[in-house]
């Protein structure tokens, strides 16, 4: 399916630690999303990697994206406790996302 | 412009009852998405519009819910008989297509429904 399929489910890091969270799909995208949701509020999006590159930096993140094994992952290096939050992938296909269960990070001080 | 909105922030019905929720996107926005999302879940896709199309609606999503985007500018999702599953905070999204596709979302804060 196009849904993405985070892993692992949560992780707990203590802080200046690099985290990364991992998505796979089953099916083609046009480009692959991320996302953060801090408790009880809205979704932000972080970055956004086309279905024709490899590789992309914004800050402290790193996004990679294989689309020959339909899997991206999403490092956040030197991590912070603001950074606490749930992480969603959503794969996009002509223009629908469809977001996954998530990866709850926690980063402790 | 301030954002998504969403209307109201929170809503408490009895079951059976109808329920209707309002998303003001971002002006310049042709794309508007609808999502459901329970405790320690995703949001699910229920369905999204651009201008006042509807382009796909969930086959999970049940007769009793319906949207719509009446001259493509605000939406309305409606549940009609809630039911206590139909409990959950509903995510309203929009997004300006690019000519490359790509299409970032901006979410609202949610509606949070509670059926009891």
């Amino acid at each position: 399916s196009q849904q993405g399929e985070e892993d692992p489910q949560a992780l707990s890091i203590q802080e200046g630690e690099n985290a990364t969270m991992n998505c796979s799909y089953k099916t083609s995208i046009n480009n692959l999303q991320w996302y953060r949701q801090n408790s009880g509020r809205g979704l932000v999006h972080l970055i956004l990697i086309r279905s024709n590159e490899r590789e992309k930096h914004s800050g402290r993140l790193r996004v990679t994206l294989d689309t020959s094994k339909k899997s991206s992952s999403l490092l956040i290096t030197a991590s912070r406790a603001a950074d606490t939050a749930s992480y969603f992938c959503a794969p996009s296909r002509w223009g629908k996302l469809v977001f996954g269960a998530g990866t709850i990070l926690r980063v402790k001080s | 412009d301030t954002g998504v909105s969403q209307d109201p922030r929170h809503k408490i019905t009895k079951r059976g009852q109808n329920v209707t929720f309002r998303c003001d996107p971002i002006s310049e926005h042709n794309r508007l998405y609808w999502y459901r999302q329970t405790l320690g879940q995703g949001p699910e896709f229920l369905t999204y519009f651009q201008n006042e199309a509807q382009l796909e609606k969930s086959r999970l999503l049940s007769d009793r819910f319906s949207a719509e985007r009446p001259k493509g500018s605000f939406s309305t999702l409606e549940i009609q008989r809630t039911e206590q599953g139909d409990s959950a905070m509903y995510l309203c999204a929009s997004s300006s297509l690019q000519v490359s596709g790509a299409n970032v979302l901006t979410f609202g804060a949610g509606s949070r429904l509670t059926v009891l």
